[in-house]
């Protein structure tokens, strides 16, 4: 079936620091693969996504790109900031009976002054 | 635009009783879904819903939840009764393509 593992977090990072959460997966077929974030209290924002091997999506100084041959999709930002803190999900939609959302644990992600 | 619209966004009861959860999705969007966030844990489907009808179903306690949108909008999730290991967010989505867009969630805590 299908399944993404992500990075343990939670991670702690100054501000300015340069972020990578690592994600891959497993799955049937060509997924589309996405990464969500959460604040606090919140719910889900789709951050950004790509339907197709090589695909780049990118948001708000977020870049990922699909990579097939490794089964990746690293989150990255060079710069972060106080109120990128929030936990951040790696998820893919494939094939599994219907098209559905498969996520990972997710990665709490804490940046400091 | 209006988001994903959820209520209550929180509720405490005792194990045994029964619960519902009321979700309004993003208007025109004709497939919606039910997800179940255990703390610490990746949202898992619990169902999907297009237009009126179901697509999938299989990760639903069929004995104690049971969930509906009979007008092909807004959707209810029920549990009864409610077990300690119930507890957790409740997150509704919907979509009219590929992104699917989340409401807030409601936090089930069950004593």
């Amino acid at each position: 079936g299908n399944s993404v593992t992500q990075m343990e977090g939670p991670v702690t990072l100054s501000e300015e620091a340069f972020l990578t959460i690592n994600c891959t997966y497993t799955a049937t077929g060509y997924p589309s693969l996405f990464w969500y974030v959460q604040y606090p209290g919140e719910g889900l924002q789709l951050l950004l996504k790509a339907t197709k091997a090589d695909d780049k999506g990118s948001n708000k100084g977020f870049e990922a790109t699909y990579r097939k041959e490794t089964t990746s999709f690293h989150l990255e930002k060079g710069s972060v900031q106080v109120s990128d803190s929030a936990v951040y999900f790696c998820a893919l939609s494939g094939w599994a009976g219907s098209y559905q959302l498969t996520f990972g644990k997710g990665t709490k992600l804490s940046v400091i002054p | 635009e209006a988001g994903v619209a959820q209520s209550p966004r929180y509720k405490i009861i005792e194990k045994r009783q029964s619960v519902a959860f009321w979700c309004n999705p993003i208007s025109g969007h004709a497939t919606l879904y039910w997800y179940q966030q255990i703390l610490g844990q990746g949202p898992k489907l619990l169902i999907q819903f297009q237009n009126n009808g179901v697509v999938d179903d299989s990760q639903l306690p069929k004995d104690r939840f049971s969930a509906e949108r009979l007008k092909g909008v807004d959707s209810t999730l029920k549990i009864q009764p409610a077990k300690l290991e119930d507890s957790a967010v409740y997150l509704c989505a919907s979509s009219q393509g590929l992104a699917q867009y989340f409401g807030p969630g409601t936090r089930l805590t069950v004593l």
